[in-house]
């Protein structure tokens, strides 16, 4: 399978709630790393995850979180939705930190 | 902390014309520097990729430079179509993250 893809496209939930957002990443690359851009900004870096590991992550509180699987799919979590979560979510895989393939996008909004 | 800057924010043009987007970066230990575009609502397309030893690339009427020591990169786009209009937005790579800047939003006027 080639490229990036993302589920769902768009998602609304209420303040407070937990979701979850997926993402297939290209066989074979084995750095996923996940973004959340505002309107109108450049995306803003959550996390990344190597092998399966966390090993970077941005300025992003605790309830952001993520898993990958060895099947190059990861997730993100977010709990205790906020307005302000309200975003495109982006996930981006490397090969090795070779240049990032990125997916659509989830638009989540907050209600 | 690195923090990427682009310059103009908006751009509006004439079909046919040459431009330059301009993109300025803090830190110069850079892993290497990636041009995407963004169309409304989408994700990113990835431009042009140039490694921090390079000093540019190559793609159809793109053509992207990186002087690593002066912080900067340009993206040339030649003989501008209204297909051309998006936003465009630089990247750097330092460690585990793509940093970016806000991005320039160009149009094309058939």
């Amino acid at each position: 399978e080639t490229g990036v893809t993302q589920s769902p496209t768009h998602l609304i939930k209420t303040r407070g709630q937990q979701v979850t957002l997926r993402c297939s990443s290209q066989s074979g690359h084995n750095t996923v790393s996940w973004y959340q851009q505002a309107l109108g900004q450049g995306p803003q870096f959550i996390f990344q995850y190597y092998r399966e590991e966390e090993n970077g992550r941005g300025n992003f509180p605790p309830r952001f979180s993520g898993l990958q699987f060895p099947n190059y799919s990861s997730e993100l979590n977010v709990n205790a939705l906020e307005l302000d979560d309200s975003a495109l979510y982006l996930c981006a895989s490397s090969p090795d930190n070779y240049g990032y393939t990125f997916g659509s996008g989830t638009r989540l909004t907050v209600v | 902390k690195q923090e990427v800057t682009q310059i103009p924010a908006a751009l509006s043009v004439p079909e046919g014309e040459n431009l330059v987007l301009n993109c300025s970066f803090t830190d110069s230990a850079i892993y290497n520097l990636q041009w995407f575009r963004q169309d409304p609502g989408k994700g990113l397309t990835s431009l042009l990729l140039i490694q921090s030893s390079q000093r540019e690339q190559t793609s159809g009427r793109l053509n992207a430079s990186l002087d690593k020591s002066s912080g900067r990169s340009t993206l040339y786009i030649a003989a501008s179509q209204p297909g051309d209009s998006a936003t465009y937005l630089c990247a750097v790579t330092s460690g585990s993250r793509l940093t970016f800047g806000e991005g320039t939003q160009l149009t094309v006027n058939p």
